[in-house]
């Protein structure tokens, strides 16, 4: 079944202790992407990537990092979260750039207490 | 600048009709899209338009593109309650995605 896997679904953690939240796709996707979605503010774009090895920041890309090692995976790296961050994740794919449908994880809730 | 509205909450009865709307900025959007999002779920494409299309209906969608007014909507025929979900309107500018805020759709029995 061709998706997008994200890991964990639900991470509560603490100030400053680094984490990472995991994203897989099965379809070969180039283009890949992280969001953030907040009450009131829709989907924020924090990093995308369009081929291995390239990645690009988005609208909010401030306390983040990415890489894009592979095709198919694309991590996203809190190295010290803070409670402002607190936030559902979602990450994305599709075949060729950013004006191509997305498609979605299930995301990511985490807290940061 | 690049922006998308849309009110945050629609409630409607099973049966009738569901009216969403969006505005956009920026006239040089190439696709708008629709995109449905149900509880713990990510966003699911539901339909897209390009942009020098007034129109495009799919089963019991219809989108509807007004360029001059840069107003989007989405309207579901014979709304059922497996249709509660928040709905975003997103376009499609020089590559890049801007997503609006959702509206929450409730559809009541």
């Amino acid at each position: 079944e061709a998706q997008v896997t994200q890991n964990p679904r639900y991470l509560i953690t603490v100030t400053g202790k680094k984490l990472t939240v995991t994203c897989s796709q099965n379809m070969n996707h180039e283009y890949m992407s992280w969001y953030r979605q907040d009450p009131g503010l829709g989907l924020r774009q924090i990093y995308y990537s369009m081929n291995v090895e390239v990645t690009d920041k988005g609208d909010v890309p401030e306390g983040y990092k990415v890489s894009r090692k592979e095709k198919r995976n694309f991590p996203l790296i809190l190295e010290s979260p803070s409670p402002n961050q607190t936030s559902l994740y979602f990450c994305a794919s599709s075949l060729r750039d950013r004006a191509s449908p997305l498609h979605f994880g299930n995301g990511t809730r985490l807290t940061v207490t | 600048g690049e922006d998308v509205e849309q009110s945050l909450f629609l409630s409607v009865r099973e049966g009738d009709s569901s009216v969403i709307n969006c505005t956009y900025t920026d006239s040089s959007s190439t696709y708008l899209y629709w995109y449905k999002q149900e509880p713990g779920a990510g966003l699911q494409l539901l339909t897209y338009i390009f942009s020098n299309m007034d129109m495009k209906q799919d089963q019991r969608l219809t989108v509807l593109l007004n360029k001059k007014d840069k107003h989007l909507s989405l309207r579901i025929a014979d709304t059922q309650t497996g249709d509660s979900a928040i709905y975003f309107c997103a376009e499609s500018i020089g590559g890049k995605l801007i997503f609006g805020q959702g509206t929450e759709l409730s559809v009541k029995p």
